[in-house]
């Protein structure tokens, strides 16, 4: 089955950028998108389509994508960026999507 | 605005049957796809599958098919995640979603882009 591997944990200090990545053997021809879940909360979509930000959200979260890989960056961290990341794919056929492990990213 | 409400909070016994749902309002239910994730306790999200309202079409992940269905009443606004004999690992809190469906060269994409509030199902004798 197909598999996207993150970092467990990230962890910088407030004003830092965070980079959290995310690794899948389809990444070069498929997009990723990212989810930030918050304690005790849904998930909210923070990027899509590798780096295409939603109305409403910050614009120090950026992703980008190359090769194997696509990363999501958070530049000039905050507090209130504390929260469990998850990258969110697809595999080479389109048919089977899957979550990375999530990455819990602290801020301190 | 987009809406996804889902049902309470469910404690059941091993064996058991059970039916939860997730009823949508703020867009037409009928042409987005909505779908369903698990988490586990203390663990990531893991999608489950979604279903086309307007015809059914339903897709799942190879974990999860033949473990649980999914189903969906367009008349009411209203998708289901079904299971028909609970196991002690089904407990979880279980999220429906909004998926976001786009053809480009590179094929079809499915995203959840709007999420219910979420259901936790506990299984335990």
């Amino acid at each position: 089955s197909y598999e996207l591997t993150q970092p467990p944990s990230v962890s910088v200090s407030p004003g830092q950028t965070a980079r959290i990545t995310c690794s899948g053997d389809a990444l070069p021809k498929k997009y990723a998108y990212w989810y930030q879940q918050k304690s005790g909360q849904a998930p909210v979509l923070v990027i899509y389509e590798d780096s295409k930000r939603p109305s409403g959200i910050p614009e120090r979260l950026s992703g980008s994508s190359s090769g194997t890989m696509a990363t999501l960056t958070i530049s000039g961290a905050q507090v209130e960026d504390e929260a469990d990341y998850y990258c969110y794919s697809t595999d080479s056929s389109g048919n089977h999507w899957v979550f990375g492990g999530g990455t819990k990213l602290t801020v301190l | 605005e987009v809406q996804l409400v889902q049902s309470g909070a469910e404690v059941k016994k091993p064996g058991e049957s059970l039916n939860i749902s997730c009823k949508a309002s703020g867009y037409s239910f009928t042409t987005y796809w909505i779908g369903w994730v698990r988490q586990m306790p203390g663990k990531g999200l893991e999608w489950m599958g979604i279903i086309y309202p307007g015809d059914s079409d339903t897709r799942y992940s190879p974990s999860f098919q033949g473990q649980v269905t999914i189903s969906a009443d367009k008349s009411i606004s209203t998708a289901y995640l079904q299971w028909s004999s609970l196991k002690a690992s089904d407990t979880a809190m279980y999220y429906c979603a909004r998926h976001n469906s786009r053809y480009y060269s590179s094929g079809r994409y499915f995203n959840p882009d709007y999420w219910g509030q979420g259901t936790l199902v506990t299984v335990s004798s």
